[in-house]
């Protein structure tokens, strides 16, 4: 069975700063894919990035960024340039190849101070 | 992008009614829609998968009798909470898979229901 830890219940970055956000994940598959997600207060769910496992390049979406170590099973997200829009719930969340669904982690509220 | 929607966005009904909720795939043929419950301040819990024509799996300690879902087109799901109760409130979100390559999974808005 898959599972997603974030271990930061709430974190806070002023405005033009970065942060990042972390979240490690334990899976017995060898093919995997792993995202993040944010949550505005409209709780719309909103795909952030995705990472395929098998690629070793981590995956960049402008302002965001992600670190994914396979060995350590760890996947944190950047953020730079921390903008006031940024702030919302983030979720970790991985799946295995297939028609399997997203597990998602315990998520990460993100304030971001003026 | 691909679109999912959900209707109603917010239901209210009385303990012992049944309320239904349907998620469309708007833009795009979904074989798999999942259903989530999301409790305040938590994270997403997965209830059932549900694939076009079959029945739905559900996660253990979901109650099937209780969450009805239907998967009969490619576009549209429903769940059905039947002889709701107020421990039932909370905000239910659909979400939908493409068919194709990765197999993005898009969700919808969300439905928020109480149960009074």
């Amino acid at each position: 069975a898959q599972t997603v830890t974030q271990s930061q219940p709430e974190m806070s970055v002023q405005e033009a700063e970065t942060v990042t956000l972390s979240c490690t994940y334990d899976t017995s598959e060898s093919d995997y894919y792993l995202f993040w997600y944010k949550q505005p207060p409209s709780r719309q769910m909103i795909l952030v990035i995705r990472q395929e496992a098998y690629k070793q390049q981590n995956a960049t979406e402008n302002r965001f960024s992600v670190n994914f170590q396979k060995a350590a099973k760890s996947f944190s997200l950047k953020i730079s340039d921390s903008q006031l829009g940024d702030a919302a719930m983030y979720f970790c969340a991985s799946r295995t190849s297939g028609n399997t669904p997203l597990v998602f982690g315990k998520g990460t509220r993100l304030s971001v101070i003026a | 992008g691909a679109v999912v929607s959900q209707h109603p966005s917010w239901v209210i009904c009385k303990s012992g009614t049944s309320v239904k909720i349907e998620c469309r795939s708007l833009d795009f043929q979904a074989t798999t829609m999942f259903w989530y419950r999301q409790f305040p301040k938590q994270s997403l819990m997965l209830m059932a998968t549900s694939n076009e024509g079959s029945k739905a799996t559900y996660e253990q300690g979901v109650e099937k009798d209780k969450f009805l879902i239907n998967h009969a087109s490619l576009t549209l799901s429903t769940l059905t909470v039947t002889s709701a109760h107020p421990e039932d409130s909370s905000f239910y979100i659909c979400s939908a898979r493409t068919r194709e390559g990765l197999g993005e999974q898009y969700f919808g808005p969300g439905t928020r229901l109480t149960v009074t």
